[in-house]
């Protein structure tokens, strides 16, 4: 298995603009996490999908973040409008599920490095 | 208070030192405890995970757990120029699906 797919892994745009990132999890998890990461907060959570279906997305930061799952294979986050805030780098990570979790983890995409100018 | 709190070094050692890397953390209804290690520009992957107290031994790596104190430990023993990379502490509850992340150490050993 090729592992998480996330593309682009860079991303430079303006601020104001559009921002879609994209995700293609491993085949057979069925569970799908968004999460960012900063210098000063870490990772956080912005929302996670199961079976394609948003669980939680009480991390996204405000409306100008969307998600969605259309189906098992693919995931877009998108930023709209962006703004230089919204600069980190943004992971997707997929887990088969099942309990415990901690004993299947995460497996994380090399991520995309967003920054708004 | 964030639940996971984790110094955020950066933390240099010369080859073969032992290494700790600590967190402590708030909820006391966490579990499982993990440690991911993520090399620059690439994702975390899992290391290692411990469940509720004790210790848990992999090759040169060992996680501990103190309930107790809310306190977790990483050490590794003849630490390796290969081992220099950001370590990151997780932890959830059995039933949760969300890791909860310290902001993790960066950690580098000079040959």
């Amino acid at each position: 298995d090729a592992g998480v797919i996330q593309s682009p892994r860079h991303e430079v745009t303006e601020m104001g603009q559009e921002v879609t990132l994209r995700c293609k999890p491993i085949s057979g998890h069925d569970y799908l996490f968004w999460y960012r990461q900063t210098m000063m907060r870490g990772l956080e959570l912005l929302i996670y999908f199961n079976n394609n279906v948003p669980i939680d997305d009480s991390g996204m930061p405000e409306d100008r973040f969307s998600a969605k799952m259309p189906n098992a294979s693919f995931s877009t986050l998108k930023i709209q409008p962006s703004e230089p805030r919204d600069s980190a780098v943004y992971f997707c990570a997929s887990s088969p599920g099942g309990l415990p979790l901690a004993n299947y983890g995460y497996t994380f995409g090399s991520g995309t490095r967003l920054t708004v100018v | 208070q964030k639940e996971v709190e984790q110094d955020p070094g950066p933390l240099s050692v010369p080859e073969g030192a032992i290494v700790s890397l600590n967190c402590t953390y708030s909820n006391s209804a966490f579990q499982y405890f993990m440690w991911y290690r993520q090399y620059s520009r690439k994702g975390p992957e899992l290391l290692m995970y411990t469940y509720s107290s004790g210790n848990k031994e992999d090759g040169r790596f060992t996680a501990q757990v103190d309930k107790s104190s809310k306190y977790i430990s990483l050490f590794i023993r003849d630490s390796q120029p290969s081992d220099s990379a950001t370590y990151l502490c997780a932890m959830s509850r059995y039933t949760g699906n969300q890791f909860y992340f310290g902001t993790g150490t960066s950690l580098t050993v000079i040959p």
